[in-house]
């Protein structure tokens, strides 16, 4: 069983289009977030979410919007794609959030987002 | 605020030699520091880890010293195989609040037979 699964793994576009990306984590994990990598292999969070809540916001168009139904699932939802949107995001969990946190995060495989 | 800068890639080498890719750090206080690695297509995953000065981190033959007098991660194994090609980032997290893991660019390995 996949611990972190991410859905689309590929997902080609339109500029302007709304578009969504689902993550689930059957690890029990409390902390769930999101990092896009670019072109160039960089990484930078995005959003982190602790038992539903938002607790990390980078800064990030307000075009994206991340929703946790529940503590599994943290899904990505960016509207009115635009070229530079273009990147892989990866969403990761893990056991607990800050200074108790494991420290370990669990990656699902990605999601290559094109948007022409 | 936190930074880590690792060496720019692709370090190219060929099987069986010696492997080092610098990482450096900035920080306040005491954080945690990792490799993670990227094979290729999938997403990170942790190699290993140290949480305090001094500590060694090992994993798969791979090893990496914290070193606080020189802010320094580096990440060694003695002998590369084809399979270790991926690319390996360096992160830290800081021990204060909601922090997260910050990582550095990443390096590009690239093993021949």
């Amino acid at each position: 069983d996949t611990a972190v699964s991410q859905t689309p793994k590929y997902l080609v576009t339109q500029m302007g289009n709304d578009k969504s990306i689902k993550c689930e984590q059957n690890l029990g994990h409390d902390t769930m977030y999101w990092y896009k990598q670019d072109s160039k292999k960089f990484l930078k969070i995005m959003f982190s979410y602790n038992n539903k809540e938002l607790i990390i916001n980078e800064t990030v168009p307000n075009r994206f919007s991340p929703k946790s139904p529940d503590k599994a699932h943290l899904n990505l939802h960016i509207n009115s794609l635009e070229l530079g949107d273009s990147a892989v995001y990866f969403c990761a969990s893990s056991q607990a959030a800050g200074r108790m946190s494991n420290e370990k995060l669990f990656f699902g495989s990605g999601t290559q987002l094109s948007v022409l | 605020g936190d930074s880590v800068t690792q060496m720019e890639g692709p370090v190219t080498l060929s099987e069986e030699a010696f492997l080092t890719i610098n990482c450096t750090y900035t920080a306040t206080g005491y954080p945690s520091l990792f490799w993670y690695v990227q094979y290729p297509g999938e997403g990170l995953q942790l190699l290993l880890k140290a949480t305090k000065a001094d500590d060694k981190g090992s994993n798969k033959g791979f090893e990496a010293t914290y070193r606080k007098e020189t802010t320094s991660f580096h990440l060694e194994k003695g002998s590369v195989q084809v399979s270790d090609s991926a690319v390996y980032f360096c992160a830290l997290k800081g021990n204060s609040g909601y922090s997260t893991l910050t990582f550095g660019k990443g390096t590009m390995l690239l093993v021949s037979p």
